[in-house]
């Protein structure tokens, strides 16, 4: 079964843009979550989406959103890019509760 | 809000070795789950414990969850340099419904052989 994917693996954007990022589940997951990685703050929750719903939000600034499909391929959005949000973003997928399998993330370069 | 302190920070030792890495809350969570994360790679699942007191043994790896289920630790015995990486814990919160994980943040072990 293939796990779960991430695209673009890498991005580079300058402040001010906005960036999409991809995450398509693993077959059968319906609930994909989102999270920041950085050297300073580490894994930080961003938000769940389950069944196209929005379950659950981190606390995180309104420029990040994110939305799932029918299919439970999900995006996240971040708009006006700042430098600190600069990061690894990770995508999880699951079946159950407490147990997430990971992707390898988007490594975002904001300069 | 919940918080997981990790310790230590890095842990370098030689192959053959025993180590421990802790993971502590003054909350409490309904599981906890260990991950470990290689450079360039998502974080792998290694276990997930739910029950206070409740011990996993996962080959050379032992994970315990506290009776309060506020803390949790990792032992690997014999260590191996295939073991180098950030291990991670991570809380779920029992009052959310779903999925939303609270990370430690991370012990980096290296394992010299």
């Amino acid at each position: 079964k293939a796990g779960v994917t991430q695209t673009p693996r890498y991005l580079i954007k300058t402040r001010g843009q906005q960036v999409t990022l991809s995450c398509s589940p693993i077959s059968g997951h319906r609930s994909v979550s989102w999270y920041q990685q950085t050297p300073g703050q580490g894994l930080q929750f961003l938000f769940e989406y389950f069944s196209e719903t929005q379950r659950n939000k981190g606390n995180f600034p309104g420029r990040f959103s994110g939305r799932q499909f029918s299919n439970s391929r999900s995006e996240m959005n971040v708009s006006t890019l700042e430098l600190g949000d600069s990061a690894l973003y990770l995508c999880a997928s699951s079946l159950s509760l407490n147990e997430q399998f990971f992707g390898p993330g988007t490594r975002l370069t904001v300069l | 809000t919940q918080l997981l302190e990790q310790s230590p920070q890095f842990l370098s030792i030689q192959e053959g070795e025993n180590l421990t890495v802790y993971c502590n809350s003054s909350s409490v969570f309904s599981s906890l789950q260990w991950y470990r994360q290689e450079p360039g790679e998502g974080p792998v699942l290694l276990v997930t414990v739910v029950t206070g007191g409740e011990v996993k043994k996962l080959k050379r790896l032992t994970f315990q969850f506290g009776d309060a289920r506020k803390d949790s630790s990792l032992h690997i015995t014999a260590a191996q340099p295939g073991d180098t990486g950030l291990y991670l814990c991570a809380g779920g919160d029992g009052k959310a419904a779903g999925n939303k994980l609270t990370f430690g943040g991370g012990t980096r072990v290296l394992v010299k052989p």
